[in-house]
Protein backbone atom coordinates (compact mmCIF):
# COMPACT_ATOMS: atom_id res chain seq x y z
CA UNK A 1 0.00 0.00 0.00
CA UNK A 2 1.39 3.91 0.18
CA UNK A 3 2.81 5.28 2.34
CA UNK A 4 1.98 8.07 4.59
CA UNK A 5 4.56 9.22 7.28
CA UNK A 6 3.68 11.25 10.24
CA UNK A 7 6.37 13.45 12.60
CA UNK A 8 6.45 12.83 15.27
CA UNK A 9 5.85 9.82 16.72
CA UNK A 10 5.67 11.34 19.81
CA UNK A 11 5.58 14.56 21.72
CA UNK A 12 5.43 16.04 24.94
CA UNK A 13 4.82 20.03 25.77
CA UNK A 14 4.07 22.71 28.39
CA UNK A 15 0.90 24.04 28.57
CA UNK A 16 -0.07 26.73 26.66
CA UNK A 17 2.46 26.00 24.31
CA UNK A 18 1.52 24.69 20.50
CA UNK A 19 2.57 21.94 18.56
CA UNK A 20 2.91 21.18 15.21
CA UNK A 21 1.87 17.44 13.45
CA UNK A 22 3.22 16.62 9.75
CA UNK A 23 1.60 14.11 7.78
CA UNK A 24 2.81 13.57 4.15
CA UNK A 25 2.52 10.93 1.56
CA UNK A 26 5.30 9.69 0.65
CA UNK A 27 4.92 7.93 -2.99
CA UNK A 28 1.30 9.14 -4.26
CA UNK A 29 -0.50 13.00 -4.06
CA UNK A 30 -2.92 12.82 -1.46
CA UNK A 31 -6.59 14.97 -2.33
CA UNK A 32 -7.77 14.33 0.60
CA UNK A 33 -5.84 14.19 3.87
CA UNK A 34 -8.10 13.12 7.49
CA UNK A 35 -7.07 14.27 11.07
CA UNK A 36 -8.41 12.32 13.51
CA UNK A 37 -7.77 11.46 17.67
CA UNK A 38 -8.31 8.52 19.21
CA UNK A 39 -8.65 8.04 23.18
CA UNK A 40 -7.38 4.87 24.65
CA UNK A 41 -9.35 1.89 23.89
CA UNK A 42 -11.71 4.45 22.28
CA UNK A 43 -11.79 4.10 18.27
CA UNK A 44 -11.22 7.06 15.90
CA UNK A 45 -12.79 10.62 16.19
CA UNK A 46 -12.89 12.24 12.75
CA UNK A 47 -11.48 16.15 13.77
CA UNK A 48 -11.23 17.48 10.19
CA UNK A 49 -10.71 16.39 6.64
CA UNK A 50 -8.64 18.90 4.29
CA UNK A 51 -8.28 18.94 0.83
CA UNK A 52 -4.68 20.23 -0.83
CA UNK A 53 -5.51 24.59 -1.49
CA UNK A 54 -9.11 24.75 0.69
CA UNK A 55 -9.82 25.15 4.34
CA UNK A 56 -10.02 22.28 6.67
CA UNK A 57 -13.54 21.10 7.04
CA UNK A 58 -13.88 20.40 10.46
CA UNK A 59 -16.11 18.22 12.52
CA UNK A 60 -18.77 19.32 15.00
CA UNK A 61 -17.68 20.13 18.11
CA UNK A 62 -14.04 20.35 17.39
CA UNK A 63 -12.41 23.77 17.54
CA UNK A 64 -11.06 25.22 14.47
CA UNK A 65 -8.87 28.36 15.92
CA UNK A 66 -7.69 25.52 18.04
CA UNK A 67 -6.88 22.99 15.61
CA UNK A 68 -5.24 24.68 12.99
CA UNK A 69 -5.18 22.19 9.13
CA UNK A 70 -3.54 23.68 6.51
CA UNK A 71 -2.86 21.64 3.85
CA UNK A 72 -0.86 23.40 1.43
CA UNK A 73 0.51 21.00 -1.41
CA UNK A 74 -0.53 17.44 -2.16
CA UNK A 75 1.60 15.42 -0.19
CA UNK A 76 2.25 17.55 3.22
CA UNK A 77 -0.59 18.29 5.83
CA UNK A 78 -0.41 19.70 9.12
CA UNK A 79 -2.21 19.91 12.33
CA UNK A 80 -1.34 22.22 14.99
CA UNK A 81 -2.74 22.18 18.06
CA UNK A 82 -2.24 25.40 19.93
CA UNK A 83 -1.90 26.38 23.39
CA UNK A 84 -2.05 23.33 24.43
CA UNK A 85 -3.64 21.98 27.42
CA UNK A 86 -3.23 18.35 29.53
CA UNK A 87 -7.24 17.61 28.23
CA UNK A 88 -5.51 17.82 24.63
CA UNK A 89 -3.12 15.14 25.26
CA UNK A 90 -4.28 12.14 23.10
CA UNK A 91 -3.03 10.21 20.36
CA UNK A 92 -3.33 12.04 16.84
CA UNK A 93 -3.28 10.36 13.06
CA UNK A 94 -3.55 11.12 10.08
CA UNK A 95 -4.63 9.29 6.82
CA UNK A 96 -4.91 10.33 3.91
CA UNK A 97 -6.27 9.41 -0.05
CA UNK A 98 -5.24 9.82 -3.58
CA UNK A 99 -8.40 9.53 -5.62
CA UNK A 100 -11.47 9.94 -5.23
CA UNK A 101 -14.32 9.41 -2.46
CA UNK A 102 -14.61 5.61 -2.60
CA UNK A 103 -10.56 5.15 -2.80
CA UNK A 104 -8.52 3.77 0.09
CA UNK A 105 -7.15 5.85 2.99
CA UNK A 106 -3.58 5.04 3.99
CA UNK A 107 -2.46 6.13 7.72
CA UNK A 108 0.44 7.78 9.30
CA UNK A 109 1.92 6.18 12.01
CA UNK A 110 0.15 8.24 14.68
CA UNK A 111 1.88 10.94 16.98
CA UNK A 112 1.15 10.66 20.62
CA UNK A 113 0.48 14.00 22.34
CA UNK A 114 1.31 14.49 25.86
CA UNK A 115 0.42 17.95 27.19
CA UNK A 116 2.11 18.55 30.84
CA UNK B 1 -26.98 10.53 11.70
CA UNK B 2 -24.05 9.08 9.71
CA UNK B 3 -23.12 5.98 11.49
CA UNK B 4 -20.89 2.73 11.37
CA UNK B 5 -22.07 -0.06 13.97
CA UNK B 6 -19.46 -2.80 14.99
CA UNK B 7 -20.10 -5.22 18.09
CA UNK B 8 -17.40 -4.16 20.60
CA UNK B 9 -16.37 -7.63 21.71
CA UNK B 10 -13.99 -8.81 22.71
CA UNK B 11 -14.11 -11.91 20.25
CA UNK B 12 -12.37 -14.58 21.76
CA UNK B 13 -11.84 -17.68 19.32
CA UNK B 14 -9.05 -20.33 19.84
CA UNK B 15 -6.13 -20.44 17.35
CA UNK B 16 -7.11 -22.39 13.77
CA UNK B 17 -11.01 -21.23 14.30
CA UNK B 18 -12.41 -18.67 12.10
CA UNK B 19 -13.14 -15.47 13.15
CA UNK B 20 -16.30 -13.18 11.91
CA UNK B 21 -16.64 -10.00 12.36
CA UNK B 22 -19.85 -8.07 11.40
CA UNK B 23 -20.82 -3.99 10.57
CA UNK B 24 -23.17 -2.39 9.65
CA UNK B 25 -23.84 1.25 7.82
CA UNK B 26 -26.62 3.84 7.71
CA UNK B 27 -25.91 5.70 4.35
CA UNK B 28 -27.34 3.79 1.51
CA UNK B 29 -25.41 5.61 -0.67
CA UNK B 30 -21.96 4.47 0.45
CA UNK B 31 -20.21 2.43 -2.53
CA UNK B 32 -17.08 1.22 -0.69
CA UNK B 33 -16.09 -0.62 2.61
CA UNK B 34 -13.09 -1.09 4.35
CA UNK B 35 -11.47 -3.30 6.78
CA UNK B 36 -8.69 -1.62 9.07
CA UNK B 37 -6.57 -3.91 11.73
CA UNK B 38 -5.56 -1.80 14.79
CA UNK B 39 -2.86 -3.00 17.09
CA UNK B 40 -2.48 -1.72 20.44
CA UNK B 41 -0.56 1.93 20.21
CA UNK B 42 -0.17 1.66 16.76
CA UNK B 43 -2.26 3.31 13.92
CA UNK B 44 -4.74 1.23 12.05
CA UNK B 45 -3.32 -0.76 8.56
CA UNK B 46 -6.20 -1.75 5.44
CA UNK B 47 -6.20 -5.21 5.17
CA UNK B 48 -9.02 -4.77 3.04
CA UNK B 49 -11.37 -3.21 0.64
CA UNK B 50 -14.72 -3.97 -0.90
CA UNK B 51 -16.98 -2.45 -3.20
CA UNK B 52 -19.72 -5.04 -4.78
CA UNK B 53 -22.24 -7.08 -3.54
CA UNK B 54 -21.07 -10.56 -2.64
CA UNK B 55 -17.59 -12.18 -1.57
CA UNK B 56 -13.85 -10.90 -1.69
CA UNK B 57 -11.28 -13.32 -0.89
CA UNK B 58 -7.22 -12.23 -0.18
CA UNK B 59 -5.43 -14.88 1.70
CA UNK B 60 -7.00 -15.95 5.16
CA UNK B 61 -9.65 -12.99 5.17
CA UNK B 62 -12.69 -13.07 2.75
CA UNK B 63 -14.82 -9.92 3.20
CA UNK B 64 -18.48 -10.37 2.30
CA UNK B 65 -20.66 -6.79 1.42
CA UNK B 66 -24.91 -6.79 1.50
CA UNK B 67 -25.86 -3.58 0.48
CA UNK B 68 -29.40 -4.04 0.31
CA UNK B 69 -28.99 -5.12 4.51
CA UNK B 70 -25.98 -2.21 4.56
CA UNK B 71 -24.16 -4.93 5.67
CA UNK B 72 -20.50 -5.84 5.47
CA UNK B 73 -18.26 -8.83 7.30
CA UNK B 74 -14.94 -9.93 7.31
CA UNK B 75 -14.19 -13.55 7.50
CA UNK B 76 -10.14 -14.52 8.82
CA UNK B 77 -9.73 -18.18 8.54
CA UNK B 78 -7.41 -20.49 10.36
CA UNK B 79 -7.01 -17.44 13.16
CA UNK B 80 -3.78 -16.57 14.42
CA UNK B 81 -2.44 -14.75 18.14
CA UNK B 82 -0.85 -12.56 16.10
CA UNK B 83 -4.36 -11.67 14.74
CA UNK B 84 -5.13 -10.69 18.02
CA UNK B 85 -6.06 -7.03 17.60
CA UNK B 86 -9.09 -4.46 16.91
CA UNK B 87 -10.90 -4.33 13.38
CA UNK B 88 -12.10 -1.11 12.59
CA UNK B 89 -14.90 -1.12 9.42
CA UNK B 90 -14.65 1.98 7.91
CA UNK B 91 -17.36 3.89 5.19
CA UNK B 92 -16.48 7.02 3.51
CA UNK B 93 -20.25 8.62 3.51
CA UNK B 94 -21.35 10.08 0.34
CA UNK B 95 -21.41 13.67 -0.41
CA UNK B 96 -19.41 16.54 0.38
CA UNK B 97 -15.44 15.10 0.40
CA UNK B 98 -17.01 11.51 0.99
CA UNK B 99 -15.54 11.33 5.05
CA UNK B 100 -14.23 8.40 6.31
CA UNK B 101 -15.94 7.34 9.03
CA UNK B 102 -14.60 3.94 11.57
CA UNK B 103 -16.87 2.09 13.54
CA UNK B 104 -15.99 1.71 17.27
CA UNK B 105 -14.31 -1.56 16.09
CA UNK B 106 -14.44 -5.16 17.50
CA UNK B 107 -11.32 -6.60 19.47
CA UNK B 108 -10.86 -9.90 18.27
CA UNK B 109 -8.47 -12.04 20.44
CA UNK B 110 -7.19 -15.30 19.63
CA UNK B 111 -6.34 -17.80 22.30
CA UNK B 112 -3.55 -20.96 21.47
Amino acid sequence: GAVVSQHPSWVICKSGTSVKIECRSLDFQATTMFWYRQFPKKSLMLMATSNEGSKATYEQGVEKDKFLINHASLTLSTLTVTSAHPEDSSFYICSARSGGGNTEAFFGQGTRLTVV
Amino acid sequence: QKEVEQNSGPLSVPEGAIASLNCTYSDRGSQSFFWYRQYSGKSPELIMSIYSNGDKEDGRFTAQLNKASQYVSLLIRDSQPSDSATYLCAVPFSGGYNKLIFGAGTRLAVHP
